[in-house]
């Protein structure tokens, strides 16, 4: 799976939209995007995951762009709560394309939602 | 639907004894694996299953076996506690197919080796 580059830490005023980016320069095409975030001593939770066309969901939007070398997850009005550390992985899907079932996480992006 | 559930939520071991951290899910998931993290850190995998009768080795094995007789239950055994093993144990588990969405995790372990 490639690897991630993303920012240490991020501010963002509550209220207003938190995008937070990731660098996944060697991306293979076989590789989808998958965002996670930890809220403080609770487990991960699964936000979204996208291959090259923008995804929405309840929670959030993936925004990758048309190389795929990166993407930008978006939290339309962040809230305190949204205050976490937010992990973008790649990852190989199917069997078949070398998905291995191995998860691997790296050091992510703290993101502190102030008031 | 339960999801993922860890069991116990808190254990303190002596240095030397031995305990089974207990993992089961209930939304037929074919994959599982075993996290821990320790304060301030990140993840790190211990070992993980795509299946029932198969695990195979994470990026920190050492001093933990897993075995995976069912679909359903995941447990994690720490053979002989020592106080780096000091940390909390996160279990997940995912569909195969990650187009159906992405790993569940459980409210975690939290383990002190004394």
């Amino acid at each position: 799976d490639a690897k991630t580059t993303q920012p240490t830490s991020m501010d963002c005023a509550e209220g207003r939209a938190a995008n937070l980016p990731c660098n996944h320069s060697t991306i293979s095409g076989n590789e989808y995007v998958y965002w996670y975030r930890q809220i403080h001593s609770q487990g991960p939770q699964y936000i979204i995951h996208g291959l090259k066309n923008n995804e929405t969901n309840e929670m959030a939007s993936l925004i990758i762009t048309e190389d795929r070398k990166s993407s930008t997850l978006i939290l339309p009005h962040a809230t305190l709560r949204d205050t976490a550390v937010y992990y973008c992985i790649v990852k190989n899907i199917g069997v078949r394309s070398g998905n291995t079932g191995k998860l691997i996480f790296g050091q992510g992006t703290t993101l502190q939602v102030k008031p | 639907n339960a999801g993922v559930t860890q069991t116990p939520k808190f254990q303190v071991l002596k240095t030397g004894q031995s305990m089974t951290l207990q993992c089961a899910q209930d939304m037929n998931h074919e994959y599982m694996s075993w996290y821990r993290q320790d304060p301030g850190m990140g993840l790190r995998l211990i070992h993980y299953s795509v299946g029932a009768g198969i695990t195979d080795q994470g990026e920190v094995p050492n001093g933990y076996n897993v075995s995976r007789s069912t679909t359903e239950d995941f447990p994690l055994r720490l053979l002989s506690a020592a106080p780096s093993q000091t940390s909390v144990y996160f279990c997940a588990s995912s569909y195969q197919d990650s187009l159906k969405g992405g790993y569940t995790f459980g409210s975690g372990t939290r383990l002190t080796v004394v």
